[in-house]
């Protein structure tokens, strides 16, 4: 199987670091995918990680180990727009199809 | 931006009945999906096209039915709702970079 695992919920600060993990069990995929969600919104695309190592774009960062089974988003100067779900998503079959996490619910507070 | 339009929004429906949604995309793009998205479950696949009356199953096809006659439309039909699938329905594209953009979604409730 692909098992994909994230925290279920996360709590970080305003202005803060904060990393989010997925690690999975699999060995045959093209890439992984970090969406965003907002409550009540449809998911939107952040990053996709194909090579191992780390791909920054402005806040954001995504990070990948195939040999390790694991995957990080890191966001950097969280603002309060940042709370939302974070969705970790394998491509299978070149990514014809996706096989997603159950999400990280991230709170940011003041 | 991918113009991708999800209709109806709201739906409520009694069981038994037949639903049809609809997804709809202006730029042509091969492949869409339809996903529905439940607490504790995640988005999960249901149907995906791969082309005008090309489709296959998802891993939550059961009570399910697709169809894909024209490049744009791709819709999908309960064809008898059943209380279990109250949920939200998310249709999606695949984009060139092979990310999918999804459309805003419909509420299903199905009493």
């Amino acid at each position: 199987g692909q098992n994909i695992d994230q925290p279920t919920e996360m709590t970080a600060t305003e202005g803060a670091i904060v990393q989010i993990n997925c690690t999975y069990q699999t060995s045959g995929f093209n890439g992984l995918f970090w969406y965003q969600q907002h409550a009540g919104e449809a998911p939107t695309f952040l990053s996709y990680n194909v090579l191992d190592g780390l791909e920054e774009k402005g806040r954001f960062s995504s990070f990948l180990s195939r040999s390790k089974g694991y995957s990080y988003l890191l966001l950097k100067e969280l603002q309060m727009k940042d709370s939302a779900s974070y969705l970790c998503a394998l491509g299978a079959g070149n990514n014809r199809k996706l096989i997603w996490g159950l999400g990280t619910s991230l709170a940011v507070n003041p | 931006d991918a113009g991708i339009t999800q209709s109806p929004r709201h739906k409520v429906t009694e069981t038994g009945t037949p639903v049809t949604l609809r997804c709809h995309q202006t730029e042509n793009h091969r492949y869409m999906y339809w996903y529905r998205q439940d607490p504790g479950h995640g988005l999960r696949l249901i149907h995906y096209s791969y082309g005008v009356k090309d489709t296959d199953k998802g891993e939550v096809s059961d009570g399910y039915s697709v169809s894909r006659s024209k490049t744009e439309d791709f819709l999908l039909t309960l064809e008898s709702a059943t209380s279990s699938q109250t949920s939200v329905y998310f249709c999606a594209i695949r984009l060139q970079g092979d990310e999918q953009y999804f459309g805003p979604g419909t509420r299903l409730t199905v009493t």
